[in-house]
């Protein structure tokens, strides 16, 4: 069974910071693994990412994958009070079909203090 | 287009009671989604169909039913509503097995 880890589940700062959260994956047939940021409703798209090594960029933040440690982190420099969110991790199941089905982490709850 | 909808936003059901959450998008995405959020949790996939006419289970499908008839709407259905399935109910499409899932905005349902 596909299983999506992320960590730390919560974490406070203040603005300006910078933050890395990280997720940890265990897949078969792994294709690509995604993140997304929830605010108040839907979750809504940040990054798909593919290859190791490879850095996505936008703006402030960042994020990595590491295919051979089966894990990804996402960055977020200079924080400010509209980055508060909840980060999620999902990667598309396989199992020989291509329904991309997700599996979510639980998510990493921010909290952007003035 | 106005993408994923959901309606209604919020609902109180009563123990017993059945509902329908309805799904529709604009953007003739075959693949569509209905995902439960539970507080502090991350997102779990109910049902899912691949196109009109065909759907399938997710990893927490019991209590629920789904159909889909035409590429646009994707209802999901609540026969006897329980308080386990308070939850914030996503739905979600795309246009294919490599692309994006795009959500709708959630319906907050809430089962006293």
């Amino acid at each position: 069974e596909d299983k999506v880890v992320q960590s730390p589940l919560s974490l406070v700062v203040h603005e300006g910071d910078t933050v890395t959260l990280n997720c940890s994956y265990e897949v078969t047939n792994f294709r690509s693994l995604l993140w997304y940021k929830q605010e108040k409703k839907a979750p809504t798209f940040l990054f798909m990412l593919t290859s190791s090594g490879i850095e996505k960029k936008s703006g402030r933040l960042s994020s990595i994958l590491d295919k051979k440690e089966l894990f990804s982190i996402l960055n977020i420099t200079a924080t400010q009070t509209g980055d508060s969110a909840i980060y999620l991790c999902a990667v598309p199941n396989a199992g020989g079909t291509s329904y991309g089905k997700l599996t979510f982490g639980q998510g990493t709850i921010l909290t952007v203090h003035p | 287009n106005a993408g994923v909808t959901q309606t209604p936003k919020f609902r109180i059901l009563k123990i017993g009671q059945s509902m329908t959450l309805q799904c529709a998008q604009d953007m003739n995405h075959n693949y569509m989604y209905w995902y439960r959020q539970d507080p502090g949790m991350g997102l779990k996939l109910i049902y899912y169909s691949v196109g009109a006419g065909i759907t399938d289970k997710g990893e927490v499908p019991n209590g629920y039913n789904v159909s889909r008839s035409t590429t646009e709407d994707f209802p999901l259905r609540l026969e006897l509503a329980a308080p386990s399935q308070t939850s914030v109910y996503f739905c979600a499409s795309k246009t294919g097995p490599q692309e994006t899932q795009y959500f709708g905005p959630g319906t907050r349902l809430l089962v006293l």
